[in-house]
């Protein structure tokens, strides 16, 4: 059974750090893998989508890697600032439609 | 409207109400999702449907029925449930691509059962 896990489970840092948010999966044979950023009591937006066969995936100051193989996926967010204060979600695809989400980061960037 | 658009936004019942949950997308998508998410604990997949067939049932208990009568509109039908079943319940949507696509999630109904 596929399980995801994200750590840390929060996460608090001052403006202008750069950071690393992890995730990791149990089963290797995923479909693809997505990074979502979902701000309170909100929907999710998604951010980056890494295909099975990818490795990483960038957007503006976000960068997400895949190493399937070792069951892990990294979201690097350079130079934070106060607006990136959210909680992140990473999710994997089994087939199928089916999607598996891991419980999110909640990250706080201070001014 | 554009995206995908889920109402009502709050909704309190009783345990012996009926009511329903909309989700409405105007991607032009062909898939549609319905999550869970409860406090402290991962979205958890509920049901899906692709082009009005629905593909995947994740045991959800039968108080919850979902409807899509077309690809563009999703229902969730909610009778007799319990205070557990108080949560975020968000909609979702992918296109031609499938599960190879992006999904996109509309802004949830939150639900209170008392």
């Amino acid at each position: 059974k596929q399980e995801v896990t994200q750590i840390p489970a929060a996460l608090s840092v001052p403006e202008g750090e750069n950071l690393v948010l992890n995730c990791s999966f149990t089963d290797s044979a995923i479909y693809n893998l997505q990074w979502f950023r979902q701000d309170p009591g909100k929907g999710l937006t998604s951010l980056l989508l890494i295909q099975s066969s990818q490795r990483e995936q960038t957007s503006g100051r976000l960068n997400a890697s895949l190493d399937k193989s070792s069951g892990r996926s990294t979201l690097y967010i350079a130079a934070s600032q106060p607006g990136d204060s959210a909680t992140y979600l990473c999710a994997v695809n089994t087939g199928g439609f089916k999607t598996i989400f891991g419980a999110g980061t909640r990250l706080f960037v201070k001014a | 409207e554009t995206g995908v658009t889920q109402t009502p936004r709050h909704l309190v019942m009783g345990m012996t109400n009926k009511k329903s949950l909309k989700c409405e997308q105007h991607l032009g998508h062909n898939a549609m999702y319905w999550y869970k998410q409860s406090a402290k604990k991962p979205l958890e997949l509920m049901f899906v449907y692709n082009f009005k067939e629905q593909t995947e049932n994740n045991s959800v208990p039968s108080r919850f029925s979902p409807e899509c009568p077309n690809s563009s509109h999703l229902f969730l039908h909610l009778h007799t449930l319990q205070p557990e079943d108080s949560a975020l319940y968000l909609c979702a949507s992918t296109g031609a691509g499938g599960q190879a696509d992006t999904q996109y999630f509309g802004p949830g109904t939150r639900l209170t059962v008392l």
